[in-house]
């Protein structure tokens, strides 16, 4: 296991529920992220946090509501999502933000918006 | 800013064959290069990096990669392939004097046959 866990694995929620992915690494990291995984599309930066502050937010849109309280935790906050919202979402963890530093990643939550 | 191309959606190998899934990348400046890779119902697993020094970088399971910095190319081989080693393969880059954000290709999906 690469030290970051996710929960939960899979989620179904409909267009109208709020829910939250939780992601909590076990590394001393300092640096967090959440990626966006589509079918037969590119991994989509969502958001970077960096010793509890957000650092980027790759003009997402705001019905995803990230939340870092510690450099362990990491959360998205979803609600009114859209059926094009169903991805694979991904938290992955690095020593720190600077560029030479690879990045360690969950298993994912399965999301289907119905 | 930079850019990340796999040109094979898929490989396939027979087992004990050498392997080698190809990837280029664009970048303003000189860039940090990753490769990961995915296993069914997984997050991204980190197999090697390139940040400088020898252009010939081994990391884990037996794979390596080349970095040609006048092809602009960082191709990802194994000498002997396993079944084992199917799965979805991601490259990745980021530019050392821009942007912090690291860009993934769209993944090849390398298929190795008994």
């Amino acid at each position: 296991e690469t030290g970051v866990t996710q929960t939960p694995r899979h989620l179904v929620m409909g267009m109208t529920n709020k829910k939250s992915l939780k992601c909590e690494q076990h590394l001393g990291h300092n640096a967090m992220y959440w990626y966006k995984q589509s079918a037969k599309k590119p991994l989509e930066l969502m958001f970077v946090y960096s010793l509890e502050e957000r650092v980027e937010n790759n003009s997402v849109p705001s019905r995803f509501s990230p939340e870092c309280p510690n450099s362990s935790h990491l959360f998205l906050h979803l609600h009114t999502l859209q059926p094009e919202d169903s991805a694979l979402y991904l938290c992955a963890s690095s020593q720190d933000r600077w560029v030479s530093y690879e990045q360690y990643f969950g298993p994912g939550t399965r999301l289907t918006v119905t | 800013a930079q850019s990340v191309a796999q040109p094979e959606d898929q490989v396939n190998v027979a087992e004990g064959n050498p392997l080698t899934v190809k990837c280029t990348y664009s970048v303003s400046g000189n860039p940090y290069l990753f490769w990961y890779v995915q296993y069914p119902n997984r997050g991204l697993q980190f197999l090697l990096k390139y940040i400088t020094g020898d252009n010939l970088v081994k990391g884990s399971y037996g794979f390596e990669a080349e970095f040609n910095k006048s092809q602009t190319s960082f191709h990802l081989k194994k000498p002997s392939a396993l079944v084992s080693d199917s799965a979805l393969y991601f490259c990745a880059v980021r530019d050392q004097g821009g942007s912090e954000k690291l860009v993934f290709g769209k993944g090849t999906k390398l298929t190795v046959n008994p």
